[in-house]
Order: C-alpha cells, then structure tokens, then sequence
C-alpha cells in the first residue's frame, strides 16, 4: 500500500497562474482533506470530503476549489495564484464509517512556492 | 466547538532529559485527541490517540500521554530524549460531532547532545 500519494512534491508559480495539486489514497478511506501548512499557524483546513461526492469548507477556503473524483482522488486547485498561497500542502485520509475515532493519513506533502 | 492549545512553541531538552510538550483542548462534547509528529520534509505520522477507556495512553518510539479532563489536558512526555526524537509535534482533537481534526499551532522539540 502506497497510502496517500501527492503530485507534485514542488512547485513554483508565478503570479495568476492556476494549478492543480493531485491527492490518491489506496486505503479505501471515505473522507479526505486538505490542509495547508504555514511557520507558527500548524495546520489549517482547506476543504474536505467526508464521502465521495460531497465537499465542503474548512477554515481557509478562499482561493481554492476542490473535485472529489472518486474515491480515491481529491484534487486542489489554485485557479489564480497569489503570494499568500506560498505553502506546504497536504492532503489526509480516513476511514469515517469506522468513527470519529479514527485518525487521518497524510501524504508527504507539496511545498508552492508563489512569486 | 472545539479548539487546541500547546503551549511553547519551541522546546529545548538535553539528549537523556525528560520530554514534555503540553496541550490542552477545548471541547464541548468527549473529546478523541491525538499527538503527530512531522520530521523535517515529511508528512504527519501518528504517534498516539486517545478514544475511550485507560486515560495513560502509550505511542510509538516510547512516547506516552495522559488524558486529564479536569484540567483539559492531554500532554505527551518521554522519559528519556533521544537525538531523532527533534522534530515538530502536534496535538489535534476530533470530536463525536463532525467530521474536522483540530490542530494546535505545533511545538518544535530540540535536543542537545
């Protein structure tokens, strides 16, 4: 089992370009997440899926959309880029159905860089 | 709503010293809490949860946290530091309403040979 893959793991844009950060899981996890990560801030939550289909905001959804492709893949798209959106990137799984319980997995991460 | 604080963001031990990163939470329902953590240019990994049951929970390469809800605490410690315990921690909170994890702002653990 690969876990949770991301692509790309770097990334420079310019400003205004627009980008899609991919997301897969093989762990047949129902929710998916996406979190940024920025120095003093920890972890802040973009978007996520509690079932493939749905999708809903988190804390900083400005800026962003998200597709749930299917199961297995939750994409992030940054459709104008901004300096502000300089950040590490990850996406999470888990197995709700099993509970709130359960703990996320995280993929290794994609660091964007905006200029 | 739920919430998370760890105090220190930055914490210091000498290699064999004790380990100790707090946090506490905020939660109106029971809370389940975890402790990651993130080595430099990776993703989290878990190293313990808290659900139900013994509140003295123990986690992976000798760490340990005890649930406390008088005091809404949930600190992770190590008896003894070792040099690949440095890394960044943190503690989240999930709660049985919802879907979301809460982070706290994470603590960056040093250690000194």
């Amino acid at each position: 089992n690969a876990g949770v893959t991301q692509t790309p793991k770097f990334q420079v844009l310019k400003t205004g370009q627009s980008m899609t950060l991919q997301c897969a899981q093989d762990m047949n996890h129902n929710s998916m997440y996406w979190y940024r990560q920025d120095p003093g801030m920890g972890l802040r939550l973009i978007y996520y899926s509690a079932s493939e289909g749905t999708t809903d905001k988190g804390e900083v959804p400005n800026g962003y959309n998200v597709s749930r492709l299917n199961k297995r893949e939750f994409s992030l798209r940054l459709e104008s880029a901004a300096p502000s959106q300089t950040s590490v990137y990850f996406c999470a799984s888990r197995d709700l159905l099993a509970g709130v319980q359960e703990t996320q997995y995280f993929g290794p991460g994609t660091r964007l860089l905006v200029l | 709503a739920q919430s998370v604080t760890q105090l220190g963001s930055h914490v210091s031990v000498s290699e064999g010293a004790l380990v100790l990163l707090r946090c506490n939470y905020s939660s109106s329902v029971p809370p389940y809490l975890f402790w990651y953590v993130q080595y430099p240019n990776q993703g989290l990994q878990l190293l313990l949860k808290y659900t139900t049951g013994a509140t003295l929970v123990k986690g992976i390469n000798g760490f340990e946290a005890e649930f406390k809800k008088s005091e809404t605490s949930f600190h992770l410690t190590k008896p003894s530091a070792h040099m690949s315990d440095a890394a960044e921690y943190f503690c989240a909170v999930s709660a049985n309403t919802g879907n979301q994890f809460y982070f706290g702002t994470g603590t960056s653990l040093t250690v000194i040979p």
